[in-house]
């Protein structure tokens, strides 16, 4: 069981992305998925998740508007998106598979992370 | 919103108990899960359901919860624990919260 997520990527304001996060070893459309916010140097803030069976989605009020979370269920992969970054988005994105199915439950699977860097 | 804090830092000698509290409103009626992060790496679920450890995580680490306080001890410190621990909860509006995180420091 894993996730594995795309790599580094650098961009300017006002520029869109789309980050991945490929989920194998399990079923997938049987586990809630959620992004995860780390700016340098500080803590983990949770940002939305998404059950990939129907593709239902919440956000933190936070993120809500900001970003998009979207899964496409045929290649097994969860999607974070921006349609316009911010220097303020520069950060550590981790996507992480909710324990036992559960909408609301701990996270126990993690990926390695993406770095978004965004400057002019 | 929701919040849950936790002390900043917390230090240990090795082979002692090490107790990181995350506080939060009526967080007892909820379920508390922790993460402990080292550099460079991605979080690692530790406790789940307040108190459940999954596979392979070691037994020194334990979970309680009740009233607005949740609690990771670590039993027995040692220096590979030194990292940052997060606790994380769901709020009553459906949406994940993380504790403001804590650094622990095996002297």
């Amino acid at each position: 069981v894993q996730l594995v997520q795309s790599g580094a990527e650098v961009k300017k304001p006002g520029e869109s992305l789309r980050i991945s996060c490929k989920g194998s070893g399990y079923t997938f459309t049987n586990y809630w998925m959620s992004w995860v916010r780390q700016m340098p140097g500080r803590g983990l803030e949770w940002m939305g998740r998404i059950d990939p069976s129907d593709s239902y989605t919440n956000y933190s009020p936070s993120f809500q508007g900001h970003v998009t979370i979207s899964t496409d269920k045929s290649i097994t992969t969860a999607y974070l998106q921006w349609n316009s970054l911010r220097a303020s988005d520069t950060a550590m994105y981790y996507c992480a598979r909710h324990y036992d199915g559960a909408s609301e439950e701990a996270f126990d699977i993690w990926g390695q992370g993406t770095m978004v860097t965004v400057s002019s | 919103s929701y919040d849950l804090t936790q002390p900043p830092s917390v230090s240990v000698s090795p082979g002692q108990t090490a107790t990181i509290r995350c506080s939060g409103d009526e967080l007892g009626n909820k379920f508390a899960s922790w993460y402990q992060q080292k550099p460079g790496q991605s979080p690692v679920l530790l406790i789940y359901q307040d108190r459940e450890r999954p596979s392979g995580i070691p037994e020194r680490f334990s979970g309680s919860n009740s009233g607005n306080t949740a609690t990771l001890t670590i039993s027995g410190t040692q220096a590979m624990d030194e990292a940052d621990y997060y606790c994380q909860a769901w709020d009553s509006s459906t949406a994940g919260v993380f504790g403001t995180g804590t650094k622990v420091t095996v002297l």
